[in-house]
């Protein structure tokens, strides 16, 4: 267990569709890291926040969005869904979003556009 | 800091070593990590180094970096059924974008007894 915790762990919506992935990274951390896992694609990073801020964007749609709340926890909402978003959406959390930094993964939320 | 490679399958008999093997193109790169997903699972942190080490050993871990040749990898000692999963390789470039990690496609280790 990294300490890290996503919810929904399954989420099967229709495509138009808007959802939200929720993510608690571990204790004490500062950081948290969105990344998309898809069969084409691979692990894509999408987005990162630090202290509630914005700190990195990575391949992440205007369709997407994402925010930290000043508890740490962190959304990723995805709007106007498709059947190409159907993928493994990974949250991960570090201390201080550095590149020393170690980052811990939670379980995903697997989503499904039908 | 965008081209981490990795071969997508290896097979091995329980008891051997496993090998698997990674290059990464950021000279600049700070750390280097090694992840474990397991089938459904998310990813769990196996091991990483730093570039300016050469070896790290953890138990049945080795991990061998050759930064001339942007080389890693990852040796894990008397496989185990239970070894089975997909490896995946990640560095951290230094840069405008610190702490997001990049990452190979994943190698699927296929343990046979």
């Amino acid at each position: 267990d990294s300490g890290v915790t996503q919810t929904p762990k399954h989420l099967i919506t229709a495509t138009g569709q808007r959802v939200t992935l929720r993510c608690s990274p571990r204790s004490g951390d500062l950081s948290v890291y969105w990344y998309q896992q898809s069969l084409d694609q691979g692990l894509q990073f999408l987005i990162q926040y630090y202290n509630g801020e914005e700190r990195a964007k990575g391949n992440i749609l205007e369709r997407f969005s994402a925010q930290q709340f000043p508890d740490l926890h962190s959304e990723l909402n995805l709007s106007s869904l498709e059947l190409g978003d159907s993928a493994l959406y990974f949250c991960a959390s570090s201390p201080e979003g550095r590149g020393a930094d170690t980052q811990y993964f939670g379980p995903g939320t697997r989503l499904t556009v039908l | 800091g965008e081209d981490v490679e990795q071969s997508l399958f290896l097979s091995v008999r329980e008891g051997d070593s496993s090998v698997i093997n990674c290059t990464y193109t950021d000279s600049s790169s700070t750390y280097l990590y090694w992840y474990k997903q397991e089938p459904g699972a998310g990813l769990q942190l196996l091991t990483y180094i730093f570039s300016n080490m050469d070896m790290k050993q953890d138990q049945r871990l080795t991990v061998l970096l050759n930064k001339k040749d942007k080389h890693l990898s990852l040796r894990i000692a008397d496989t185990q059924t239970g070894d089975s999963a997909i490896y995946f390789c990640a560095e951290s470039p230094r840069g405008s974008t610190l702490g997001r990690l990049y990452f190979g496609r994943g190698t699927q280790l296929t343990v046979w007894p």
